[in-house]
């Protein structure tokens, strides 16, 4: 069974620290993707990225940066975490192939106060 | 870009009456459609898809969706809703063949179904 791993459930930080979630696949996943997940909007997609070192914008980016060094670890970035990035964080996999299914993690919620 | 409308943010039902979750989307041309569910606690998981083939789609745990395409329709139902059900329900659309990159979630609709 394919498991999508983010390493902490519950993440308070103070405002304008740094922020590392990690999330690690162990499928060996070509694809995979940060979203957070607020009540009433449901979930948005931050970046992704298709292969190692590779990442893309997704619909909202701003605030946040991406590293995928290894294929099976794809870390979201808070450069300088604000107020408004309380929320909570979904790391999803993939594979390549076709009608492969999306697979999530238990997310993390962040709190920045 | 397409966009999804889910037409109730609650729902409260009690066992075994009916269930409906309305879904809409937009988008001009082909797409693939999902239900995802998330439990309380727990991770988000596929509850059913619809890529091609008939529009009738059975899902895991009694659930079903019917894709109506000249509605832009994918409707969630299930004929009689248990405790377990208890959850939030979300509706996602992407073009066909463009992967989950485009992948765009409806708000979610929390279902409480009452003992």
């Amino acid at each position: 069974d394919v498991k999508v791993t983010q390493s902490s459930r519950y993440l308070v930080k103070r405002t304008g620290e740094k922020v590392f979630l990690e999330c690690v696949q162990d499928m060996d996943h070509e694809n995979m993707f940060w979203y957070r997940q607020d009540p009433g909007l449901g979930l948005r997609l931050i970046y992704f990225s298709y292969d190692v070192k590779m990442k893309e914008k997704g619909d909202i980016p701003e605030g946040y940066s991406v590293s995928r060094e290894k294929k099976e670890r794809f870390s979201l970035i808070l450069e300088s975490a604000s107020t408004n990035q309380t929320s909570m964080y979904l790391c999803a996999s993939s594979s390549d192939g076709e009608n492969s299914p999306l697979h999530f993690g238990n997310g993390t919620r962040l709190t920045v106060t | 870009a397409q966009s999804v409308s889910q037409h109730n943010h609650h729902v409260i039902l009690s066992e075994a009456a009916s269930l409906e979750l309305g879904c809409n989307y937009s988008y001009g041309g082909t797409v693939n459609l999902f239900w995802y569910v998330q439990y309380p606690g727990q991770h988000l998981q596929l509850l059913l898809k619809y890529f091609s083939g008939d529009p009738l789609v059975k899902g895991i745990k009694g659930f079903e969706a019917e894709f109506i395409k000249s509605k832009f329709s994918f409707n969630l139902r299930k004929p009689s809703v248990q405790w377990s059900d208890t959850a939030e329900y979300f509706c996602a659309v992407t073009p066909l063949n463009s992967g989950y990159s485009t992948l765009t979630f409806g708000k979610g609709t929390m279902l409480l179904v009452s003992p």
